[in-house]
């Protein structure tokens, strides 16, 4: 079964230092998501694109977060300073571009940030 | 901007108890209603959806979950709980359209007990 891969599962880093996060999409899916997940909360949206497109990032704190799908397939997510309200699982999920809208997950990033 | 409430955040339930998670969204428009899963150190996944049709819903294992517009709600129940079901469970959804990202609710962490 194709899955989401993302890279690394965990990661710890001292505030103010940079951190990027890697997702590989299953193949075809037009659709990519960044998620962050606080512990004992729900997923939140950062970022949503369409092939190489950004389609929602209203979420995203621009001042230190940044997106990226140079090619349209994978994603990279960085943080830079990091802080430490930023420790949280970092998911990625993709989908087909449909109406169906239903999304794939990888395993999660997790960052701990002290 | 839609939202999702889940009232429930934790519930403990014996071994072939009956489960109700309940679930609310606001949103004035068509919606898309999903149920996620995540078993301890696993990533989300798709429990069942409700995209139009029958209000009454089947998922995987054994779920099923009813959409009732008029109060808003996608209750998850399940007749004859299992310990294999611990898990945390969460409420999403999206406009009608598909293309807007989930929304995802605080999740409802359920333990059963053998």
């Amino acid at each position: 079964e194709a899955e989401v891969a993302q890279s690394p599962r965990y990661k710890i880093t001292e505030k103010s230092q940079a951190v990027a996060f890697w997702c590989d999409p299953i193949s075809g899916h037009a659709t990519l998501y960044w998620y962050r997940q606080i512990l004992g909360q729900g997923p939140e949206l950062l970022v949503q694109f369409q092939d190489e497109s950004v389609v929602d990032d209203s979420q995203l704190p621009k001042d230190r977060f940044s997106a990226e799908r140079l090619k349209g397939v994978d994603s990279t997510l960085k943080i830079q300073p990091a802080e430490l309200g930023d420790s949280a699982m970092y998911l990625c999920a993709s989908s087909l571009a449909t109406p169906t809208g239903e999304l794939f997950f990888g395993e999660g990033s997790r960052l701990t940030v002290l | 901007a839609q939202s999702v409430s889940q009232h429930n955040h934790h519930v403990i339930l014996s071994e072939a108890a009956s489960l109700e998670l309940g679930c609310n969204y606001s949103y004035g428009g068509t919606v898309n209603l999903f149920w996620y899963v995540q078993y301890p150190g696993q990533h989300l996944q798709l429990l069942l959806k409700y995209f139009s049709g029958d209000p009454l819903v089947k998922g995987i294992k054994g779920f099923e979950a009813e959409f009732i517009k008029s109060k808003f709600s996608f209750n998850l129940r399940k007749p004859s709980v299992q310990w294999s079901d611990t898990a945390e469970y969460f409420c999403a959804v999206n406009a009608g359209t598909g293309r807007r990202a989930l929304t995802f609710g605080s999740g409802t962490r359920l333990q059963v007990q053998p």
